[in-house]
C-alpha cells in the first residue's frame, strides 16, 4: 500500500464548477500538507501549505485537512479553463528530510 | 527574480553515454533535491542534499550520481548504468529540512537516441 493515495483522474468539469481533489494517507505522523499545481511540461508550483487539521483559504482555493480520517482535500471554486493541470498533494512531518507525494490528479475544465 | 533554473530543457542520450543535468538556484536555500517523474508514478526521489559537500540517496539512486560543491548548484549525472533513463527530471530546493515546502524548476526531459 502506498503511503499517499490520490485518484489519477482525469476529472473533467465545466467552467464555473466547484472541484474537489482528494488524497488519503496512512502515516499518522504527517503534520504538514501541501498542494501543488503542475502544467504540462512545467515544474510543480506550490498552491497551498497547511499545518495539522483545519481549513485554509486563498482566493478560489481552499485546503482542508482531516487528520482523524487521514484525508486532505483541495477545493477550487468557480473553476476556469486555466485551472486545467495536474494537482499533486504532498505531506511530511518535522523530523524527516523528504516530502511524500501523491501521484497527481489530472483536471480538465472545459468552457 | 529568484528561482530555480534547470538546463537544458531537452536532452538526448546515446547508449553508453553519461549526461549531466544542471540545476542552479538563487533562493539561498540550503536543501536541494532531484526527482524523476514518469507517467502515472508521481515524483520519485533520486538524491537530496541538506548542505554543501553532503548528499544522501533517495528511493531510486541507482544509475545516478550528484555533487554539491556550491550552495547554489546541484548537478545530476545520469550514468550509462541507468538502463531506463527516459523521463522528466525535476530539481527542487527548500529553505531547510523536512517540513518546508519545496520549490521546483521547470524540468529537463531526457530521451534515448
Amino acid at each position: 500500500q502506498k503511503e499517499v493515495e490520490q485518484d489519477p483522474g482525469p476529472l473533467s468539469v465545466p467552467e464555473g464548477a466547484i472541484v474537489s481533489l482528494n488524497c488519503t494517507y496512512s502515516n499518522s505522523a504527517f503534520q504538514y500538507f501541501m498542494w501543488y499545481r503542475q502544467y504540462s511540461r512545467k515544474g510543480p508550483e506550490l498552491l497551498m501549505y497547511t499545518y495539522s487539521s483545519g481549513n485554509k483559504e486563498d482566493g478560489r482555493f481552499t485546503a482542508q485537512v482531516d487528520k482523524s480520517s487521514k484525508y486532505i482535500s483541495l477545493f477550487i471554486r468557480d473553476s476556469q479553463p486555466s485551472d486545467s493541470a495536474t494537482y499533486l498533494c504532498a505531506m511530511t512531518n518535522y523530523n524527516t528530510d523528504k516530502l511524500i507525494f501523491g501521484t497527481g490528479t489530472r483536471l480538465q475544465v472545459f468552457p | 527574480d529568484g528561482g530555480i533554473t534547470q538546463s537544458p530543457k531537452y536532452l538526448f542520450r546515446k547508449e553508453g553515454q553519461n549526461v549531466t543535468l544542471s540545476c542552479e538556484q538563487n533562493l539561498n536555500h540550503d536543501a536541494m533535491y532531484w526527482y524523476r517523474q514518469d507517467p502515472g508514478q508521481g515524483l520519485r526521489l533520486i538524491y537530496y542534499s541538506q548542505i554543501v559537500n553532503d548528499f544522501q540517496k533517495g528511493d531510486i539512486a541507482e544509475g545516478y550520481s550528484v555533487s554539491r560543491e556550491k550552495k547554489e548548484s546541484f548537478p545530476l549525472t545520469v550514468t550509462s548504468a541507468q538502463k531506463n533513463p527516459t523521463a522528466f527530471y525535476l530539481c527542487a530546493s527548500s529553505p531547510a529540512r523536512g517540513n518546508q515546502p519545496q520549490h521546483f524548476g521547470d524540468g529537463t526531459r531526457l530521451s534515448i537516441l
